[in-house]
């Protein structure tokens, strides 16, 4: 069975710019989550998504985004890219969603650097 | 709002050595609290749970933790390290409901030959 699937795996931008990350979950999965991890903050909350809908979010401000797919595929977006927004960027996957219900799987991550 | 707090950032030990990692939540109710396991470029991976069914938890890797109510801590133990051990290792709260997990800052463990 396949893990959750991050890409890209590493990307380099610069300020102003956007970038959008993507994640497959494991097959069957339905819940998907994000995770921003920074040596300064840690690993912070992003959002929650289940069945396309955003059941919990984060305190991060509006130019982070996301959004799921009807095959639980999701993406996040940052919009107007600061210097602190460099980080690695971990999506989670679980059957029906929340670490109470089931294991997280996290993937690998996807490492994003704002020049 | 509900937090972890984990003591100390680095940990050495020595190879067959205790490994023990503390940490304490805050909550205004049971929570249900994580250990999970960081590899250098991976994913984070659950080590354990507990979820108010049995206070000492065990789990993979031959790590186990214990809820403690009173001292509200669920600290991570496993007897004997391995080289295979090091990693970095997050403590994290959720509630139900709430479907996210609320981290504390980690503690990287180092394993001496």
């Amino acid at each position: 069975k396949a893990g959750v699937t991050q890409t890209p795996r590493y990307l380099i931008k610069t300020r102003g710019q956007q970038v959008t990350l993507s994640c497959s979950p494991i097959s069957g999965h339905r819940s998907v989550s994000w995770y921003q991890q920074t040596p300064g903050q840690g690993l912070q909350f992003l959002f929650e998504y289940f069945s396309e809908t955003q059941r919990n979010k984060g305190n991060f401000p509006g130019r982070f985004s996301g959004r799921q797919f009807s095959n639980s595929r999701s993406e996040m977006n940052v919009s107007t890219l600061e210097l602190g927004d460099s980080a690695l960027y971990l999506c989670a996957s679980s059957p029906t969603g929340g670490p109470i219900d089931g294991e997280l799987f996290f993937g690998e991550g996807s490492r994003l650097t704002v020049l | 709002a509900q937090s972890v707090t984990q003591l100390g950032s680095h940990v050495s030990v020595s190879e067959g050595a205790l490994v023990l990692l503390r940490c304490n939540y805050s909550s205004s109710v049971p929570p249900y609290l994580f250990w999970y396991v960081q590899y250098p470029n991976q994913g984070l991976q659950l080590l354990l749970k507990y979820t108010s069914a049995a206070t000492l938890v065990k789990g993979i890797n031959g790590f186990e933790a214990e809820f403690k109510k009173s001292e509200t801590s669920f600290h991570l133990t496993k007897p004997s390290a391995h080289m295979r051990d090091a990693a970095e290792y997050f403590c994290a709260v959720s509630r139900s409901n709430d479907y996210k997990l609320s981290f504390g800052a980690g503690t990287t463990v180092t394993v001496r030959a």
